[in-house]
């Protein structure tokens, strides 16, 4: 199994500004992704986290709005950039070893942009 | 393309009452599927899962049968607790497709005693 330590777990952040969440994981993992879960909805993939590359962003989701790095295999970061109160969210980190299929979470950071 | 319908919450079942969650799956070829559990405040538990056809994932009283020919991956407790209170997501994994994870909407679950 692998353990994931996420932070912030929350906070609120004024419209404009930017905020980086930190994804660490306690041991070498193949896929690292990010994942947004607005209220009430299910999980949406924002991208996968390569390492030593640019991410993979899925559709609807740009660079400029959402940088991620991975410098390592155990460390990803999640930036919010230029935030709106459309971007109050849980944002979840997720990892697994591509032979085995089980992902493990961190415990999100519920975001609120006021 | 890949997708999961889940049943529609929220649910509300007094303690020690039978649960079913229904989930289907829209897939080509083989998908691993899963139930994962979120507690109020927590990231997604893996709560069980099963990788081909007719197999039973079972985990604290929990079970769900991977049924192909239905197409469906149910989530089953023959007596429910209050601690089972949280929201459940029945997801797909697909290792040929950018292995990504595909979830449902979730479903809220309250046990009241």
């Amino acid at each position: 199994s692998a353990v994931i330590s996420q932070k912030p777990s929350r906070d609120i952040c004024q419209r404009g500004t930017s905020l980086t969440i930190q994804c660490q994981v306690d041991s070498q993992v193949t896929m690292m992704f990010w994942y947004r879960q607005q209220p009430g909805q299910s999980l949406t993939l924002i991208a996968t986290a390569n390492q030593g590359s640019e991410a993979t962003y899925e559709s609807g989701f740009v660079i400029d709005k959402f940088p991620i790095s991975r410098p390592n295999l155990t460390f990803s970061t999640l930036t919010v950039s230029n935030m709106s109160p459309e971007d109050s969210s849980i944002y979840l980190c997720s990892s697994h070893r591509r032979a085995n299929t089980e992902a493990f979470f961190g415990q999100g950071t519920r975001l609120t942009v006021v | 393309g890949n997708s999961v319908t889940q049943m529609e919450g929220p649910v509300t079942l007094s303690e020690e009452a039978f649960l079913t969650i229904n989930c289907t799956y829209t897939a080509t070829g083989y998908p691993s599927l899963f139930w994962y559990v979120q507690y109020p405040g927590e990231g997604l538990q893996l709560l069980l899962k099963a990788t081909k056809a007719d197999d039973k994932g079972s985990n604290k009283g929990f079970e769900a049968t991977y049924r192909k020919e239905t197409t469906s991956f149910h989530l089953e407790k023959g007596s429910v607790q209050v601690s089972d209170s949280a929201v459940y997501f029945c997801a797909l994994y697909r290792s040929d497709t950018g292995n990504q994870f595909y979830f449902g909407t979730g479903t809220s679950l309250t046990v009241i005693p």
